[in-house]
């Protein structure tokens, strides 16, 4: 089974850099996803890796060390509209490759 | 304009009125799912299905049934809805079945939200 642990909140400044935090365990890793939510909306996809290292698409950048089942997305120049959701997603590497959510951080950008 | 569907969007019904959310994409996908979220629990698989008539289980199944006679659809149903059934639930789809290291990322519709009396 998997247990993914990220904040369940965290507060920024616009203009600044904020680094989500994701941990997991895993009896079979195969791909770690992040989605991001707005408010009553569906989760929209944001990043994927698979390999250790770090993937930068934009203001958005996101990392991954397998070996100690971590993962973090970076925003930087933050912009109100981040103000979403942030879901941690890991899928396993079972027969049919189950996808398991976190519970998501919520990000509150202010002025 | 490619996209997944979801009806009705908001349902207030009572408990034991069987009821049919609709799922549907025009994006020829594979693999779709049926997904609840709820506060502190995050999105949690209802059921998947690989392809056309094949369906199976995810980790709270329970007083839900769905269907996949054709690729583009998917609905879920109540059979007899009850209070703890009251939810947020989306619907996704990706193209292919996932595969090993092969991003293949799920597309979500835009949700249904349910309340059981």
């Amino acid at each position: 089974g998997q247990n993914i642990d990220q904040p369940t909140e965290m507060t920024a400044t616009e203009g600044a850099i904020v680094q989500i935090n994701c941990t997991y365990q895993t009896s079979g890793f195969n791909g770690l996803f992040w989605y991001q939510q707005h408010a009553g909306e569906a989760p929209t996809f944001l990043s994927y890796n698979v390999l250790d290292g770090l993937e930068e698409k934009g203001r958005f950048s996101s990392f991954l060390s397998r070996s100690k089942g971590y993962s973090y997305l970076l925003l930087k120049e933050l912009q109100m509209k981040d103000s979403a959701s942030y879901l941690c997603a890991v899928r396993e590497n079972t027969g049919f490759q189950k996808l398991v959510f976190g519970t998501g951080t919520r990000l509150l950008v202010s002025p | 304009e490619a996209q997944v569907t979801q009806n009705p969007r908001y349902l207030i019904t009572v408990t034991g009125k069987k009821l049919t959310v609709t799922c549907s994409q025009n994006m020829n996908h594979e693999y779709m799912s049926w997904y609840r979220q709820d506060p502190g629990l995050g999105l949690r698989q209802i059921y998947y299905s690989m392809n056309v008539e094949v369906t199976d289980k995810g980790d709270v199944p329970e007083g839900y049934k769905v269907s996949r006679k054709e690729k583009r659809n998917f609905p879920l149903i109540l059979e007899s809805p009850s209070p703890n059934q009251t939810s947020l639930y989306f619907c996704a789809s990706s193209p292919r079945v996932p595969l090993a290291g092969v991003r293949n990322e799920q597309f979500f519709g835009p949700g249904t939200r349910l309340t059981v009396l």
